[in-house]
């Protein structure tokens, strides 16, 4: 069965760095588009970035263009999110999640646990 | 840029049916899918392409789209039912995925 599973997720302060990843299972790695995804607390969901399966095409939410990137490494089937310069309104639920699709964004079938992001001082 | 809008929340007694709105300039003309989203737990796909359901995903939930609405149906409402909804598409004009303000869902 399909496992996400997030990590790296902890406490950090404003201005700092944090990066997560996302060990997959359960299916071929390599194959589909990944995304992030978040929640802050009482808030909805909100997309931040999508990788496609080979790394190629990349996108970003506006809140977090040139601040987080987002990679992969499809020999460990891990998915990352570097986060720089975080800001206190980065505070969230982190979630990665598998696209049904390889190359562009379609809609979301398997996520994971979530990892939380604390940006505090 | 895109914006889905939802209602903040729906009341439904049990057994009855439950509809859960998505408003959106052309909705029509993208995919719209639906996901579940219960406190502590991962989100979860409940439609995607507007009305299928996945595979393990009750009957009861339907979706639909008309005009500038895309619809969530919960028929014959559980407790179990009770969460966040939220809707989704892809705008291809932003290059960017849109997620509705989610609705929550009570079961009276």
């Amino acid at each position: 069965q399909v496992q996400l599973v997030e990590s790296g997720g902890g406490v950090v302060q404003p201005g700092r760095s944090l990066r997560l990843s996302c060990a997959a299972s359960g299916f071929t790695f390599r194959s589909y588009g990944m995304h992030w995804v978040r929640q802050a607390p009482g808030k909805g969901l909100e997309w931040v970035a999508f990788i496609s399966y080979d790394g190629g095409n990349q996108k970003y939410a506006d809140s977090v263009q040139g601040r987080f990137t987002t990679s992969r490494d499809n020999s460990k089937n891990t998915l990352y999110l570097q986060m720089d310069s975080l800001r206190a309104e980065d505070t969230a639920i982190y979630y990665c999640a598998k696209d049904r699709a390889a190359e562009v964004p379609f809609y979301f079938d398997f996520w994971g646990q979530g990892t939380l992001v604390t940006v505090s001082s | 840029s895109y914006v889905l809008t939802q209602p903040p929340s729906v009341s439904v007694a049990p057994g009855k049916t439950a509809k859960i709105a998505c408003g959106g300039n052309n909705i029509g003309s993208k995919s719209v899918h639906w996901y579940q989203k219960k406190p502590g737990q991962a989100p979860l796909l409940v439609i995607y392409y507007d009305s299928d359901r996945p595979s393990g995903i009750p009957e009861r939930f339907s979706g639909s789209t008309s005009g500038s609405t895309a619809t969530l149906t919960i028929s014959r409402v559980e407790a179990g039912d009770e969460a966040d909804y939220y809707c989704h598409v892809w705008d291809g004009t932003s290059d960017h995925v849109v997620f509705g303000g989610g609705t929550k869902l009570t079961v009276l």
